[in-house]
């Protein structure tokens, strides 16, 4: 069967800090992948999603950027955290060509 | 840029009551998906309906879409405590852009 780690689960860093956030999926192959935030008390903002080795689409100009070293592999990074970069980090799964999306538990991150 | 709109988006119900949550989207989509999100938790899949006219029930859930006035509607059937929790309507776009709504919190009380 198919599972979707996160981690770290929780997170407290400084304005001004690094990051990153590290996704894994297991029991699939060649998956699309997908980052996304969720604000406090708001709905899901798609952040970046992956097709491919190296294949990234940013959805919204910011200052996160994600990669995908490996095939089962999503990270997402920031040299600098703002105050604004606070929220929920979800990671999901799809299997190529197929409509149904499998979420990650989320990184809950707040930026002091 | 594809809008999602949810009502209402808070919701507070007695338990045995009938209800629906609407969801609006402002263009043609692939497919359409309702989750569910406990207080901290991530998001469970509840239904994905993929054409026009499609119903989909679990349990006292039912989700229809139509299409032609880009609609969905979650319909809850005499509700439960279980039940209470933020629901959240997207929409796919291009096969890869899912547009979330800013969900539904559900509150039945007993």
């Amino acid at each position: 069967s198919q599972t979707i780690h996160q981690w770290p689960a929780t997170l407290v860093q400084p304005v001004g800090s690094p990051l990153s956030l590290e996704c894994t999926v297991e029991g699939t192959s060649n998956p699309n992948l997908y980052w996304y935030r969720q604000a406090a008390g708001r709905g899901l903002q798609l952040l970046f999603y992956s097709v491919g080795i190296g294949q990234i689409s940013s959805e919204v100009p910011q200052n996160l950027s994600a990669s995908r070293p490996q095939d089962r592999q999503f990270i997402l990074s920031s040299k600098k955290l703002l105050l604004s970069d606070s929220g929920f980090y979800l990671c999901a799964w799809r299997y190529r060509g197929s409509y149904e999306q499998y979420f990650g538990p989320g990184t809950r991150l707040t930026v002091t | 840029e594809l809008k999602v709109e949810q009502n209402p988006l808070f919701l507070s119900m007695q338990e045995g009551k009938n209800y629906t949550i609407y969801c609006n989207y402002s263009t043609t989509s692939d497919r359409l998906y309702w989750y569910r999100q406990d207080p901290g938790k991530s998001l469970e899949s509840l239904f994905v309906l993929l054409s026009n006219g499609a119903v989909k029930q679990e349990g006292r859930l039912m989700a229809s879409l139509d299409t032609k006035a880009r609609l969905s509607t979650l319909h809850i059937t005499a509700a439960v405590h279980d039940l209470s929790a933020t629901y959240f309507c997207a929409v796919l776009y291009n096969f890869n852009k899912f547009y979330f709504g800013s969900g539904t919190k559900l509150n039945v009380k007993p």
